[in-house]
């Protein structure tokens, strides 16, 4: 079974520019999460949908930030316009339906893309 | 909201040897506390997970201890091997998506 897919896995942009990454999740998950990671600590979640809705986009920077999932399959996390800060790996990660409010379910991790702003 | 903290930072071991790192959180209501392991290049990958209802847990060379009443959890990884290298992340949940994150720990293993 493939997992995680995420392109491109590198990407370097000067600042003010935009930048996209894609991401194709496990089949049959329906949970999608988009991850950021800087270098030397653990991720933090930008955004989770379920299906094709954001059910929590709290952390997700708005004024720059965008992403979609349009058939509740894969989708795209955009930043516009980029900014030295934004220099980090964006992870993708996918799990299967929950199984309720206590429950919780294995998040399956993709490669990331590492971003290089200059 | 949770704040996980992770030590050591680095750890060098010797191959055979064992290998602990510890991770402490602040959320009493969480429940869920995963190990992750990252290679280079790579997502993290669970390795190894333990609920609040249970105090330890072992699969093979790894084993994950809990301790509800001081909030924090640990990884042991014994008879360490070149191929553990690699950085660990240790989370906790309250048994939802959310996972919160620790800073994670280089594991080095000298051949």
């Amino acid at each position: 079974e493939a997992g995680v897919v995420q392109s491109p896995r590198y990407k370097i942009i000067e600042k003010k520019q935009p930048v996209a990454f894609w991401c194709n999740p496990i089949s049959g998950h329906n949970t999608l999460y988009w991850y950021l990671q800087n270098l030397g600590q653990g991720p933090e979640l930008l955004i989770r949908y379920e299906n094709e809705e954001a059910v929590d986009d709290s952390q997700l920077p708005k004024d720059r930030f965008s992403a979609e999932r349009l058939k509740g399959v894969d989708s795209t996390l955009k930043i516009q316009p980029a900014e030295l800060g934004d220099s980090a790996v964006y992870l993708c990660a996918s799990s299967s339906p929950s199984g309720g409010g206590t429950s919780y379910n294995e998040q399956f991790f993709g490669p990331g893309t590492r971003l290089t702003v200059l | 909201g949770e704040n996980v903290e992770q030590h050591p930072s680095t750890l060098s071991v010797q191959e055979g040897d064992s290998a602990v790192i510890k991770c402490t959180y602040s959320d009493s209501a969480s429940n869920y506390f995963p190990w992750y392991k990252q290679e280079l290049g790579k997502g993290p990958q669970l390795i190894i997970d333990i609920r609040s209802n249970v105090g330890e847990k072992k699969d093979q060379r790894i084993a994950v201890t809990l301790n509800k009443t001081a909030k924090h959890f640990s990884l042991h990884i014994t008879e360490t091997q070149p191929e553990d290298s690699a950085v660990y992340f240790c989370a906790a949940s309250k048994g939802d998506y959310k996972l919160s994150f620790g800073a994670g720990t280089t594991v080095t293993v000298r051949a």
